[in-house]
């Protein structure tokens, strides 16, 4: 059963604009949230990522928002740049980093 | 970030035969290395947890006579697949958690193509 859910399997977005993944889990036991950008036939790269004991996170360009009451969060990307196009993968930790569960990753594609 | 190297990056390999996949830590030391697989259009599955020094942990449904797992240091631990067969094609990417930032980086995966 998938604890680790992206509904939006593709977005697409203005370059300048905002970027918002979203992400929902299940399990209320997860206390570390992790946000990857992938390429096809290449490795996860790591984004940012967010502990349970924080609702906000900021790096850059990129922000992740954690809502614990709605087993939620979200990435926002802003301004957006062509070269972020790319597959987004939200995962969880139920002890900080260790065995990640993953969504299926929502698609971003960035147009200039 | 932190850099985690896999080889080989391709491999194609005759049903029957074994695979060997490499994944190390080039910039720190990894007590936990994992192995995940991809199938297209898929997420990626946890595969198994690997421990420096002691024997892997497999998720439920993974073969553990058939993924062999090896972490026979800090910086590298090996994936082989035994007598492999075709639905062992996939994409196979392994990662390393940093102790001190608790976050796991990837390698860049292994494309496996068993005829």
């Amino acid at each position: 059963d998938q604890q680790v859910k992206q509904n939006s399997p593709s977005l697409s977005v203005q370059e300048g604009r905002i970027s918002i993944l979203n992400c929902d889990y299940t399990n209320s036991m997860f206390d570390y949230f992790l946000w990857y950008k992938k390429y096809p036939a290449e490795g996860p790269t790591f984004l940012i990522s967010i502990s349970s004991i924080k609702d906000k996170n900021e790096d850059g360009r990129f922000t992740v928002f954690l809502n614990k009451s709605a087993k939620h969060l979200s990435l926002h990307i802003v301004p957006s740049q062509p070269g972020d196009s790319a597959v987004y993968f939200c995962a969880a930790s139920e002890n900080s980093g260790y065995a990640l569960n993953f969504g299926k990753g929502t698609s971003l594609l960035v147009t200039p | 970030g932190a850099v985690v190297s896999q080889h080989p990056s391709r491999v194609i390999c005759k049903s029957g035969t074994s695979v060997k996949i490499e994944c190390r830590s080039l910039d720190f030391q990894a007590t936990t290395m994992f192995w995940y697989r991809q199938f297209p259009k898929q997420s990626l599955m946890l595969m198994a947890t690997s421990n420096e020094g002691s024997k892997a942990t497999y998720e439920q449904g993974v073969e553990k006579d058939k993924f062999l797992i090896n972490h026979a240091s800090l910086t590298l631990s090996t994936l082989t697949v035994t007598s492999a067969h075709p639905e062992d094609s996939s994409f196979y990417i392994c990662s390393a958690r940093d102790p001190l930032l608790e976050t796991q980086y990837f390698g860049p995966g292994t494309r496996l193509l068993v005829l």
